[in-house]
């Protein structure tokens, strides 16, 4: 199984950061599986910021639920994240993933950098 | 500030025996819920490592083992090789929060 982020690597502050996650050589729709996006600031540690479960369910870091929206289009394999109104601190490296039901990030995306700035 | 609580940096020597830690509360860590561990090698995406209740990736070899106990969890690596340089994160649940909460991570050196 393979995860493979993209999007535009700079975002203007106040507009909306959107990234693809595209799955490939493996299952996306096994109900045991769940895809989510986890960033990592330049220098520091790992942030989760949401997941999407085969049926569509989601979950937010609470932190960010009110900026935050994760998708999944099953028949092409890929699942999506869009932040609005960003600002500096959203400049990180992004990174999808896939976890179980207790969390475990077990395949990796290699990640994606977005700088926010003007 | 992370809600779980890792040292910033260890160090030991190649064939010594380190032990990193992660500090949760009653909502995570001593709630019961699995902690996960990953390493971080420099450039590269987190990889699984292990987590407390034992699942282990094939290919990671024992020299790594973790551990719970009230609400705390220790990764300890044992036979160090400078291949474990590497940043390590600790990851659980938090129930008060609703939300899956990483360590602040730590940065292992083998001298």
């Amino acid at each position: 199984l393979q995860l493979e982020e993209s999007g535009p690597g700079l975002v203007k502050p106040s507009e909306t950061l959107s990234l693809t996650c595209s799955v490939s050589g493996g299952s996306f729709t096994s109900r045991t599986d769940y895809w989510g996006w986890v960033r990592q600031p330049p220098g520091k540690g790992l942030e989760w910021i949401g997941t999407v479960s085969y049926a569509g369910h989601t979950f937010y870091n609470p932190s960010l639920k009110s900026r935050v929206t994760i998708s999944l289009d099953t028949p092409k394999s890929q699942f999506f994240l869009k932040v609005t109104s960003v600002i500096a601190a959203d400049t990180a490296l992004y990174y999808c993933a896939r976890h179980d039901s207790v969390y475990l990030l077990d395949v990796w995306g290699q990640g994606t950098t977005v700088t926010v700035s003007s | 500030q992370s809600v779980l609580t890792q040292p910033p940096s260890v160090s030991g020597a190649p064939g010594q025996r380190v032990t990193i830690s992660c500090t949760g509360s009653n909502s995570n860590i001593g709630a019961g819920f699995d902690v996960h561990w990953y390493q971080q090698l420099p450039g590269t995406a987190p990889k699984f490592l292990i987590s407390t209740k034992g699942t282990r990736p094939s290919g990671v070899p024992d020299r790594f083992s973790a551990s719970k106990s009230a609400t705390s969890a220790s990764l300890a690596i044992t036979g160090l090789q400078t291949a474990d340089e590497a940043d390590y994160y600790c990851q659980s649940y938090d129930s008060s929060l609703t939300a899956s909460i990483f360590g602040g991570g730590t940065k292992l050196t083998v001298l």
